[in-house]
């Protein structure tokens, strides 16, 4: 029973134009939502987070968009490179309490983004 | 500034060999995480430490896995015997506590071929 996904296992789009991949997530508890890159034969790397306490969050040509009541995060890239083709991972956790263990991500299986020129 | 350093990157065993992956976390976190990449599965947490102890193990798939975490600075996952269906790219992670989120550092992968 997957707890994150993402439903596109690929996506093809043009050079300059917007690519917008999307994720949706079924635990309620789930509080913090990260987008993570990958190149083949490289380890995922840390592209860029939100947490619940906000819907919107931007760096440079990537923006994450979260809509709690929907359970759904999307990640949209403008203008979209030829340099951004990699498969995109969705991934979420609980926010960790005073106390608490600060558990794990969970992942969603991918998005493979071609970018063509 | 070193990252999560894994071995071997490649290994090609027969089915009934016993396979060491190695990791070393990046230096000053306590927490280290084993995952497990196919095209079936996505990635799939396998088992994770915190300092040293390890805290959730429910993701490793059978008795022949087995992960251990003798110091801060080392880590091994164990397969014995091997099976062809182990076949995948085994990522070791690690991150540091912080106050808000949970960011993980991954190394570059073991991709392990089991004939």
């Amino acid at each position: 029973d997957q707890q994150v996904k993402q439903n596109s296992p690929s996506l093809s789009v043009q050079e300059g134009r917007i690519s917008i991949l999307n994720c949706d997530y079924t635990n309620s508890m789930f509080d913090y939502f990260l987008w993570y890159k990958k190149y083949p034969a490289e380890g995922p790397t840390f592209l860029i987070s939100i947490s619940s306490i906000k819907d919107k969050n931007e760096d440079g040509r990537f923006t994450v968009f979260l809509n709690k009541s929907a359970k759904h995060l999307s990640l949209h890239i403008v203008p979209s490179q030829p340099g951004d083709s990699a498969v995109y991972f969705c991934a979420a956790s609980e926010i960790p309490y005073y106390g608490g263990s600060q558990g794990n991500l969970i992942f969603g299986k991918g998005t493979k983004l071609s970018v063509k020129p | 500034d070193a990252g999560v350093i894994q071995s071997p990157r490649h290994e090609v065993t027969e089915m009934g060999q016993e396979v060491t992956l190695r990791c070393k976390p990046i230096s000053g976190h306590d927490y280290l995480f084993w995952y497990r990449q196919t095209m079936m599965r996505g990635l799939e947490l396998l088992i994770y430490f915190n300092n040293n102890v390890p805290i959730d193990d429910s993701g490793m798939p059978e008795d022949r896995f087995s992960a251990k975490m003798p110091n801060a600075s080392f880590s091994t996952l164990k397969i014995q015997p091997s099976e062809p269906r182990d076949s995948a790219v085994y990522f070791c992670a690690s991150s540091a506590r912080t106050g808000f989120g949970n960011t993980i550092y991954f190394g570059e992968g073991s991709w392990l071929t089991v004939v």
